[in-house]
């Protein structure tokens, strides 16, 4: 157990589906990230949470749209998705937003927008 | 800007080969913090090691050694005797003093290593 659990592993959905992504952390961090990494680029940070409030968002889209409900607890909610979407999505938390501060990563959510 | 540059986007090796990662950075900081993480095929990042700007000591544990250079901007990780278990794609990543507690991770591309028996 990697101490942080995503859900699903794997998604297939079409353009018009609504879909969340959910992480959980068993660590006892105070902040949780999400990242995308496609093909052939780099992770790219899309959203960061510290304490349950978002402090960072990345220019992401508005049909990416994250909740944190608690400090353990990090959905990623999809709606309208396109093709270039496709990716896997990493959850990532740390002990706190620190720069020196290791990050701990879930296993991703390798979505399929079709 | 931040920027980390990993020339190597694939490498393959016989086993028990010595082989070298590279990663470069620009930062305009002289407060930095430097890491390198490992995704295996599972999906999940694992954190291999940290670095701050300050301290230049090489350091090695186990089969892995790293090697950072302020001279040369580069913070490069070598694996010794490398094994099929080391399969995987390796990031080196910077993370810079933001002030407030505003942590950005900045990733490179990756290196893909195959190590074949």
């Amino acid at each position: 157990e990697t101490g942080v659990t995503q859900t699903p592993r794997h998604l297939v959905m079409g353009m018009t589906n609504k879909k969340s992504l959910k992480c959980e952390q068993h660590l006892g961090h105070n902040a949780m990230y999400w990242y995308k990494q496609s093909a052939k680029k780099p992770l790219e940070l899309m959203f960061v949470y510290s304490l349950e409030e978002r402090v960072e968002n990345n220019s992401v889209p508005s049909r990416f749209s994250p909740e944190c409900p608690n400090s353990s607890h990090l959905f990623l909610h999809l709606h309208t998705l396109q093709p270039e979407d496709s990716a896997l999505y990493l959850c990532a938390s740390s002990h706190t937003l620190l720069y020196n501060t290791e990050a701990f990563f879930g296993q991703g959510t390798r979505l399929t927008v079709v | 800007a931040q920027k980390v540059t990993q020339a190597q986007t694939e490498i393959s090796v016989v086993e028990k080969e010595d082989v070298t990662l590279d990663c470069v950075y620009e930062t305009r900081d002289t407060t930095y913090y430097l890491f390198w993480y490992k995704q295996p095929p599972s999906g999940e990042l694992v954190f291999l090691i940290r670095r701050n700007s300050f301290d230049e000591q090489n350091e090695i544990s186990g089969r892995y050694s790293w090697n950072f250079q302020k001279s040369t901007s580069s913070f490069n990780f070598t694996i010794t005797a490398s094994q099929v278990v080391d399969s995987a794609v390796y990031f080196c990543a910077l993370s810079e003093a933001r002030g407030g507690g505003s942590e950005k991770l900045v990733f490179g591309k990756g290196t893909k290593l195959t190590v074949n028996p």
